[in-house]
């Protein structure tokens, strides 16, 4: 079965500095995706970034790095230099081949930037 | 591109009502998906339409849901006979292939 796991519930960070939220997940399909959404506080879900399995790089989109570990089931999203407006919730997210519509979510992860 | 449209955002109905929700997606996307948050947790995956077919219902849509999509274009999802657990954000996304999915803002639905 498909899982993503989320263990930060929240994260307090310092403006200006880089921050790792962690994502792990299981799937035994050899083709998959990932995804990163933020969702402020007024509620939508913002697309951050994506990693297909097969992709031989990380994922970047400016100052959001996917640091893709796929021996591990990790992929975490790395913010650098972080701003107040990076508050928010963080989703990690994957859709695998076996379900190629819905993508299923993590529990999420609560970050506040500290000014 | 005028992003995926939900209406209401806001929707407090009493106990045993029925209530009904709209999404616009994006004009050119074919495929439309209904999600269901609740406070603390991840969207779940309620049900997935490719132009007006409904191809994928998740066991969290009971009996008392029903979605439809019937141009291909924007969709409804109906609730009857409402009950507090459905107290909820209701999200729907939209892509074409090989995109991801944009959400539309949501629908927050209060139970009284």
């Amino acid at each position: 079965a498909q899982k993503i796991t989320q263990t930060q519930p929240g994260m307090f960070v310092q403006e200006k500095e880089a921050v790792t939220l962690d994502c792990t997940y299981d799937t035994s399909d050899p083709s998959y995706g990932l995804f990163w959404y933020k969702q402020p506080s007024s509620g939508e879900m913002i697309f951050l970034i994506y990693q297909g399995s097969y992709d031989q790089q990380n994922a970047t989109e400016g100052r959001y790095s996917l640091n893709f570990q796929k021996a591990r089931k990790s992929a975490n999203l790395v913010i650098s230099a972080s701003q107040l407006g990076d508050s928010a919730m963080y989703f990690c997210a994957m859709r695998d081949q076996s379900s190629a519509s819905k993508i299923i979510f993590g529990s999420g992860t609560r970050l506040s930037i500290r000014p | 591109d005028t992003g995926v449209s939900q209406n209401p955002r806001h929707k407090i109905t009493k106990r045993g009502q029925n209530v009904t929700f709209r999404c616009d997606p994006i004009s050119e996307h074919n495929r439309l998906y209904w999600y269901r948050q609740t406070l603390g947790q991840g969207p779940e995956f309620l049900t997935y339409f490719q132009n007006e077919a409904q191809l994928e219902k998740s066991r969290l849509l009971s009996d008392r849901f029903s979605a439809e999509r019937p141009k291909g274009s924007f969709s409804t999802l109906e609730i009857q006979r409402t009950e507090q657990g459905d107290s909820a954000m209701y999200l729907c996304a939209s892509k074409d292939d090989d995109q991801p999915q944009h959400f539309g803002d949501g629908t927050r639905l209060s139970i009284l």
